[in-house]
């Protein structure tokens, strides 16, 4: 099965500064690549979301890249602010099978002001 | 915009008890999931359920757990007999269709099994 391993654990940043955080995952057929943000208390939001067939995606201070080759996304936060401290995951799942979405284990940010 | 509801935010129950955990899917949505998040852990894939029957489960929902769609807005994770080692979060999420159109999470509810 499906196998999502995210770097890095924590992350810790000044305001302003951008963070990025990255994912791998095993299954060459995954083709759905979520990210979520989860505040204390709160369940996982969607913030961006990427699919196989596009290399990025942008969404105001926020994007996502994919290496299919490589098997890797990435998630990027620009001009970081307090309020993007969160815990933030990825996860992968396939096309036409919604079923079975993996996370990784999530990573923990921290901006500070 | 619609929200995942579920209810209660928080359980306390006896060791070998039965609990049911309660949720309100997105209205037009037709695929629903059940999630856990052990404290500090990743969050993983428990099961998924399409007209009226199971479509995957994960090896965490063993015979313990059960699922019911049992009216037309509610969706209930039952555990027949609670263990210790499911003290968790427990996270309802919906979605519109099969096309991995975006999962939508409640905030959970958490479990405690004393």
């Amino acid at each position: 099965g499906e196998n999502v391993e995210q770097h890095p654990s924590t992350l810790s940043v000044q305001e302003g500064d951008s963070a990025v955080i990255k994912c791998t995952y095993s299954d060459s057929a995954s083709n759905y690549f979520p990210w979520y943000k989860q505040e204390l208390g709160k369940g996982p939001q969607l913030i961006i979301d990427i699919r196989s067939n596009v290399g990025e995606k942008k969404d105001q201070r926020i994007a996502v890249t994919l290496n299919k080759t490589a098997k890797h996304f990435s998630l990027h936060i620009t001009e970081t602010q307090p309020e993007d401290s969160a815990v933030y995951f990825c996860a992968a799942s396939k096309e036409g099978n919604n079923n079975d979405m993996r996370f990784g284990a999530g990573t923990r940010l921290t901006v500070k002001p | 915009e619609p929200e995942v509801t579920q209810t209660p935010s928080h359980q306390v129950t006896q060791m070998g008890q039965e609990v049911i955990l309660r949720c309100v899917p997105i209205s037009n949505h037709l695929y629903f999931y059940w999630y856990r998040q052990i404290l500090g852990q990743k969050v993983e894939f428990l099961v998924s359920f399409y007209n009226n029957e199971i479509s995957e489960k994960s090896e965490i929902f063993d015979d313990q757990f059960s699922v019911e769609r049992p009216d037309g807005s509610n969706f209930t994770l039952k555990i027949r007999s609670t263990k210790l080692e499911d003290s968790a979060m427990y996270f309802c999420a919906s979605g519109p269709t099969q096309s991995n159109q975006p999962q939508h999470f409640g905030d959970g509810t958490r479990l405690s099994i004393l």
